[in-house]
C-alpha cells in the first residue's frame, strides 16, 4: 500500500526556471514531511523538511508549501540549475512514535536544461 | 569519517548465498535504520534500532532477513538463502534520537546487492 504518492515521476525544467513536486498521504498520524535529494550512486540527502504546524517553509532556493486538510505538501525549486539534476523524494514519518520511520514516495527525476 | 558509512559498496554473489551488509553511523546517534531501495523507487523502510534493541522490524520482508546492532553502533543486516529479488541497494540511516524531537535521518551511500 502506497502511503505517500508522488507526481510526477519525471520533468525537464530550464535553468533559471521553477521546478514543482508534489506529494499527498493518507496516514493522518504523519506529522513530518522530509524532501531528499539523491544523485546517482549515492545516498538520499535531506533537503527541507516541514511540520504541520506551518504552511510553508524556506530555505535558499527550497521551499516547502503544505496542506494539512489536503493532505498534501509540495516542494518548489526556485531558480533551477543545471547542479539541481537529481531524483527527489518525499517522505512522511510520525515523530511522536517511537522510531520516527519514513514512508516515501516514488520519487521524481528532474532534469534541469542549460 | 563524519557521515554514515557503508560497506561493501558493492556485493554480487549466487542465489542461495548468505550476505553480510555493514553500516557504521554517525558518532553519537543512537537511532539507526535500514531501508531497500530498488531501482526506480523510494526507499522502503526494514528495521529501526534504539541503541541495541531492535524497536521496529516490521518492514523486514521475511525470516530470512536479520539485523543486530550488539553494541548500539555498528549493525549488520543479514540475508541467508539469498533470492534473485533481493537485488536492490540497501540504505543505512541514522539519527540523534528518534524518540524525541525527530531528529533528522542521516543516510550512508548504500551497499548495492546483486544476487545472479
Amino acid at each position: 500500500q502506497q502511503q505517500v504518492k508522488q507526481s510526477p515521476q519525471s520533468l525537464i525544467v530550464q535553468k533559471g526556471g521553477i521546478s514543482i513536486i508534489n506529494c499527498a498521504y493518507e496516514n493522518t498520524a504523519f506529522d513530518y514531511f522530509p524532501w531528499y535529494q539523491q544523485f546517482p550512486g549515492k545516498g538520499p540527502a535531506l533537503l527541507i523538511a516541514i511540520r504541520p504546524d506551518v504552511s510553508e517553509k524556506k530555505e535558499g532556493r527550497f521551499t516547502i508549501s503544505f496542506n494539512k486538510s489536503a493532505k498534501q505538501f509540495s516542494l518548489h525549486i526556485m531558480d533551477s540549475q543545471p547542479g539541481d539534476s537529481a531524483t527527489y523524494f518525499c517522505a512522511a514519518g510520525d515523530w511522536r512514535a517511537a522510531g520516527n520511520k519514513l514512508t516515501f514516495g516514488g520519487g521524481t527525476r528532474v532534469l534541469v536544461k542549460p | 569519517g563524519a557521515g554514515v558509512s557503508q560497506t561493501p559498496s558493492n556485493k554480487v554473489t549466487e542465489k542461495g548465498k548468505y550476505v553480510e551488509l555493514r553500516c557504521d553511523p554517525i558518532s553519537g546517534h543512537t537511532a539507526l535504520y535500514w531501508y531497500r531501495q530498488s531501482l526506480g523507487q523510494g526507499p522502503e523502510f526494514l528495521i529501526y534500532f534504539q541503541g541495541t534493541g531492535a524497536a521496529d522490524d516490521s518492514g523486514l520482508p521475511n525470516d530470512r532477513f536479520f539485523a543486530v546492532r550488539p553494541e548500539g553502533s555498528v549493525s549488520t543486516l543479514k540475508i541467508q538463502r539469498t533470492e534473485r529479488g533481493d537485488s536492490a541497494v540497501y540504505l543505512c540511516a541514522s539519527s540523534r534520537s528518534s524518540v524525541s524531537e525527530g531528529w533528522p535521518q542521516h543516510f550512508g551511500d548504500g551497499t548495492r546487492l546483486s544476487i545472479l
